[in-house]
């Protein structure tokens, strides 16, 4: 079983759209995990870290769900500049990566 | 505050040959991560420099080694390269290594 393992997608939605994917990880003392962004063929930037109690970031939203050892990101009222790939990163001494969720937004 | 830099860019090399990867951390970041990102692939821990010594390590044979220089920066060097090696090979950096890492831009290493 991979360490991280990601919904591929990709997710094609219009402008306006809610879009939410998930990400579950195999080691349960995992304490703190994250979510980047990618752009194609640039590196990876820190979009938002996750907690436990879940956390806000304007239209982003990420939840930990410790029992089924998932995490989830939600994005809001998408827009054409959210288009790229969400990494999930598990930070266990080192991070480890999903393969990647893509979401491409339409106009 | 500068952020993470790598160095070079874009690399071709030939199968057999060597290479040195270069990143200066940001600033006051004492621990350096490497990372290969193959093509629609997420990013994959090589290895792992806090204060100068190695501190975890991916799975990546030995002729994946590094250093980190007092002043934090680190190489990547690659021996015996091949073909499978082509890849973004990234650099990261950290505080403490508990908190979100900062990402270089990558250096595009081309094996032909």
């Amino acid at each position: 079983r991979k360490e991280v393992e990601q919904d591929p997608g990709p997710f094609n939605v219009p402008e306006g759209a809610t879009v939410a994917f998930n990400c579950t990880y195999s080691n349960s003392a995992s304490q703190s995990f994250f979510w980047y962004r990618q752009d194609c063929r640039k590196e990876p930037k820190l979009l938002m870290s996750v907690y436990s109690s879940g956390n806000e970031d304007g239209r982003f939203t990420a939840q930990l769900n410790r029992a089924s050892q998932y995490i989830s990101l939600l994005i809001r009222d998408s827009k054409l500049s959210d288009s790229a790939t969400y990494l999930c990163a598990v930070n266990d001494y080192k991070l480890s990566f999903g393969a990647g969720t893509t979401v491409t937004v339409r106009a | 505050e500068t952020g993470v830099t790598q160095s070079p860019t874009h690399l071709i090399k030939t199968r057999g040959q060597q290479v040195t990867l270069r990143c200066s951390s940001q600033s006051g970041h004492n621990t350096v991560s490497w990372y290969q990102q193959a093509l629609g692939q997420g990013p994959q821990f090589i290895f792992q420099y806090y204060r100068e010594e190695e501190n975890g390590r991916g799975n990546f044979p030995p002729r994946f080694s590094g250093l980190q220089f007092p002043n934090y920066s680190s190489e990547l060097n690659v021996n015996a390269l091949e073909l499978d090696d082509s890849a973004l090979y990234l650099c990261a950096s950290s505080l403490t290594g508990d908190w979100g890492y900062t990402f270089g831009s990558g250096t595009r290493l081309t094996v032909v």
